[in-house]
């Protein structure tokens, strides 16, 4: 099966700074790449997502890359803001579509 | 539009209990998702429903999990004897079909705990 592993666990930045967080895949397969956003208490929210005929995406201060040769994909967050403070979650998806998820980020935007 | 619905928000139990949890979509979503999370990891899935049919329930420990989707839209999860292991938030995700190209919307899920 997929697996997919996101790094770094943790990613402690101070306003306005931007903040990256990378995952990579082992299914070639996979062709659908979604990230979501949990807040305390919260169920895990889609902030945006990409597939694998497209290498770039982006929406206002945040933006995806994907390179399907190495395997792996991006989150860039522009601009930091306190209210992005949350856990982030990266997954990828194959024919099915049903994604598998990372372990996820907890980012804390310091202001 | 309203959002999934879970209910209760948290449950503490204990060990060999049974716990059930309930999830209504958003309305006219087909496809139903029951996700288990434990803390520090994501979501992994237990069991998508298609309408009132199960699609995928590979990952669903049926010696002591199961869930059910009678009439295609809310759905109950049920834990019989639950474990220490179980304790974990369990989230309910719909979505218009199956299939990445319509995404989840998650609800907020149901804390267990087993003590």
């Amino acid at each position: 099966g997929e697996n997919v592993e996101q790094h770094p666990s943790t990613l402690s930045v101070q306003e306005g700074d931007s903040a990256v967080i990378k995952c990579t895949y082992s299914d070639s397969a996979s062709n659908y790449f979604p990230w979501y956003k949990q807040e305390l208490g919260k169920g895990p929210q889609l902030i945006i997502d990409i597939r694998s005929n497209v290498g770039e995406k982006k929406d206002q201060r945040i933006a995806v890359t994907l390179n399907k040769t190495a395997k792996h994909f991006s989150l860039h967050i522009t601009e930091t803001q306190p209210e992005d403070s949350a856990v982030y979650f990266c997954a990828a998806s194959g024919g099915s579509y049903i994604p598998t998820f990372g372990r996820g980020t907890s980012l804390i935007v310091h202001p | 539009e309203a959002g999934v619905a879970q209910s209760p928000r948290y449950k503490i139990i204990e060990k060999r209990q049974s716990v059930a949890f309930w999830c209504n979509p958003i309305s006219g979503h087909a496809t139903l998702y029951w996700y288990q999370q434990i803390l520090g990891q994501g979501p992994k899935l237990l069991i998508q429903f298609q309408n009132n049919g199960v699609v995928d329930d590979s990952q669903l420990p049926k010696d002591r999990f199961s869930a059910e989707r009678l009439k295609g839209v809310d759905s109950t999860l049920k834990i019989q004897p639950a474990k220490l292991e179980d304790s974990a938030v369990y989230l309910c995700a719909s979505s218009l079909g199956s299939g990445g190209s319509y995404g989840y919307t998650f609800g907020s899920g149901t804390r267990l705990t087993v003590v």
